[in-house]
């Protein structure tokens, strides 16, 4: 059974920081995802991460996918207010149609 | 808007009312999903369809009853509700092959049970 952990569940932080969100997967998953939500609102899909060693890029975020170590990470450069939001991670379960959700990170950017 | 539109937004119910939430998706694809978003828990997959078929039932209470008239349509019709039944409810659509950007998700349902 595919089970996904985010770290930290809650993060507050300064405008022009940069920080990381994990996420740790058990099993072995086909694709990992990244979605934000802000309140009230639906999941965004952010990134689509593939295979070992992808790397992807959008503005200020920037999504890494290791497989051997079972790692996803979101990293989140010069930090600024628009970026408050809970960040998702997905794992895809292999060999079926369905996604497994992390916790998600509830994140804080404070001017 | 996403391009799966859920209705109505916002739901209040009793205990021993009956009512069901509706997703529609014309983005062409042809697996639809049911997810509960509570406040202390992740997100839950309830219900999929493939092909208006239903192919997961995640151990879902029988007081929930999807339907899928055809691929673009998703029902859940609630009846005898408890307040624990509180949550926010997302339907989801993909390609039947998970296509690379994964689900789109509607805006979700915000159901209150008193």
């Amino acid at each position: 059974e595919l089970k996904v952990e985010q770290n930290p569940l809650f993060l507050s932080m300064q405008e022009g920081k940069n920080y990381t969100i994990y996420c740790n997967y058990s099993t072995t998953s086909d694709r990992l995802y990244w979605y934000r939500q802000d309140p009230g609102k639906s999941l965004e899909s952010l990134f689509v991460l593939l295979s070992n060693g992808a790397v992807k890029q959008e503005g200020r975020l920037m999504a890494s996918l290791d497989t051997k170590a079972r790692l996803s990470t979101l990293h989140i450069t010069a930090a600024v207010h628009d970026l408050s939001a809970t960040y998702f991670c997905a794992g895809l379960i292999q060999g079926a149609q369905k996604l497994v959700f992390g916790q998600g990170t509830r994140l804080t950017i404070n001017p | 808007e996403t391009g799966v539109t859920q209705t109505p937004r916002h739901l209040v119910m009793g205990m021993t009312n009956k009512k069901s939430l509706k997703c529609e998706q014309h983005l062409g694809h042809n697996a639809m999903y049911w997810y509960k978003q509570s406040a202390k828990k992740p997100l839950e997959l309830m219900f999929v369809y493939n092909f208006k078929e239903q192919t997961e039932n995640n151990s879902v209470p029988s007081r929930f009853s999807p339907e899928c008239p055809n691929s673009s349509h998703l029902f859940l019709h609630l009846h005898t509700l408890q307040p624990e039944d509180s949550a926010l409810y997302l339907c989801a659509s993909s390609q039947d092959s998970l296509s690379l950007y994964g689900y789109t998700f509607g805006s979700g349902t915000r159901l209150t049970v008193v």
